[in-house]
């Protein structure tokens, strides 16, 4: 089955930075690599997804890239606000997800 | 309104005790799943149903069941209540099963006594 590792675990900006979260999987068959955030309390929400005929995507401050030959993704957040602050968590597979183990995202005013 | 929505918001329970927590989805989506989260946010994924029928059965403890009486609901019933069932466990729903974006409910957190 798909085996997805995440890093960083944790993850300090400043304001305004950029931050930086990288996936790696292991299953050649994944086509499909959502990212979520989970804010305190909440439920993960989409914030962007990719597919596996597609190298990159943007929206607005948020991109996504994937690399199949090295099986990694990443995602991108420019500009980081204070509101950025939540867990983000990558998932890939095909029908069947798989989570990483989140990266907790602080932006300092 | 809500898309995906769990009852109860929180749950404690004692040892031992029979619970269940309930999900409805409003979305006409053909999926639904269960997941576990612990406390380092470690989403695990427990069980998934499509169309009513069970495609995902992770290897959990068969103290848990879950039921889904049709498409918009998925129920986890877990007997004999365990410490380390303590945890928030989110429902979510996809219109399929492959390769499709989740949508998860708030969650239920339970903490067993």
């Amino acid at each position: 089955g798909e085996n997805v590792e995440q890093h960083p675990s944790t993850l300090s900006v400043q304001e305004g930075d950029s931050a930086v979260i990288k996936c790696t999987y292991s299953d050649s068959a994944s086509n499909y690599f959502p990212w979520y955030k989970q804010e305190l309390g909440k439920g993960p929400q989409l914030i962007i997804d990719i597919r596996s005929n597609v190298g990159e995507k943007k929206d607005q401050r948020i991109a996504v890239t994937l690399n199949k030959t090295a099986k990694h993704f990443s995602l991108h957040i420019t500009e980081t606000q204070p509101e950025d602050s939540a867990v983000y968590f990558c998932a890939a597979g095909n029908n069947d997800m798989r989570f990483g183990a989140g990266t907790r995202l602080t932006v300092k005013p | 309104d809500t898309a995906v929505s769990q009852t109860p918001k929180y749950l404690v329970t004692q040892m031992g005790n029979d619970k269940s927590i309930k999900c409805e989805q409003n979305l006409g989506h053909d999926t639904m799943y269960w997941y576990k989260q612990d406390s380092k946010k470690f989403l695990k994924i427990m069980f998934s149903y499509n169309n009513k029928e069970l495609i995902i059965n992770e290897t959990v403890p068969n103290r848990f069941s879950p039921k889904s009486p049709d498409k918009a609901h998925l129920n986890l019933h877990i007997n004999s209540l365990e410490l380390g069932d303590s945890a928030v466990y989110f429902c979510a729903s996809s219109q399929v099963i492959d390769s499709d974006t989740q949508y998860f409910g708030p969650g239920t957190r339970l903490t067993v006594l």
